[in-house]
């Protein structure tokens, strides 16, 4: 276990509806970072955030946007949810500075959308 | 084209045999090569971890960077039924460094 959580650990929404998701990172992790994978792909890069501010962003629309509290855990906001947005999504906490290669990967939310 | 090309498989081996699994990428900036394991509905399992060119070794399993030829391998040693899952090759460096470039996996069974 890698000591990243997150919740729910699977959700079912509807076209347009908006969905959040949250993660919390490792202990000693001040690096959060979020993955869309869909089924039989490999994870996408989202965006990044550390010591609160985003740090890297993927290609994906602004409907995706993202919070890093001060005790490090994340949420996920996706607004206008669209039926391609069904995938696992997954947070990876790393130590941040020039150890943020290792990522340690949560065991991910299942969204579908409807 | 991709900037990471990973063959899906499937990959069907007996138990014992010696298992290649590879990744090609684009990016000349890519310093940071990890290998993930992700067993179905969970998250990846990071398994292997090297910096730029050269090899590693772990238990069963080998890592190799070949940077000139921007081409990296997992070898599996001795395999087992519990290493049927799906592999992932994943890099980040340069200007990307901190964003994890994955592969798209290879899905890896280990039969008695």
């Amino acid at each position: 276990e890698t000591g990243v959580t997150q919740s729910p650990t699977h959700l079912i929404k509807t076209r347009g509806q908006q969905v959040t998701l949250r993660c919390s990172s490792q202990s000693g992790h001040n690096t959060v970072s979020w993955y869309q994978q869909a089924l039989g792909q490999g994870p996408q890069f989202i965006f990044q955030y550390y010591r609160e501010e985003e740090n890297g962003r993927g290609n994906f629309p602004p409907r995706f946007s993202g919070l890093q509290f001060p005790n490090y855990s994340s949420e996920l906001n996706v607004n206008a949810l669209e039926l391609d947005d069904s995938a696992l999504y997954l947070c990876a906490s790393s130590s941040g500075g020039t150890s943020q290669e290792t990522q340690y990967f949560g065991p991910g939310t299942r969204l579908l959308v409807l | 084209q991709k900037e990471v090309e990973q063959d899906p498989g499937p990959l069907s081996v007996p138990e014992g045999a010696i298992v290649s699994l590879n990744c090609t990428y684009s990016n000349s900036a890519f310093q940071y090569f990890m290998w993930y394991r992700q067993y179905s509905r969970k998250g990846p399992e990071l398994l292997m971890y090297t910096y730029s060119s050269g090899n590693k070794e772990d238990g069963r399993f080998t890592a190799q960077v070949d940077k000139s030829s921007k081409y990296i391998s997992l070898f599996i040693r001795d395999s087992q039924p519990s290493d049927s899952a799906t592999y992932l090759c994943a890099m980040t460096g340069g200007t990307s460094y901190g964003k994890l470039t994955f592969g798209q996996g290879t899905i890896l069974t280990v039969h008695p």
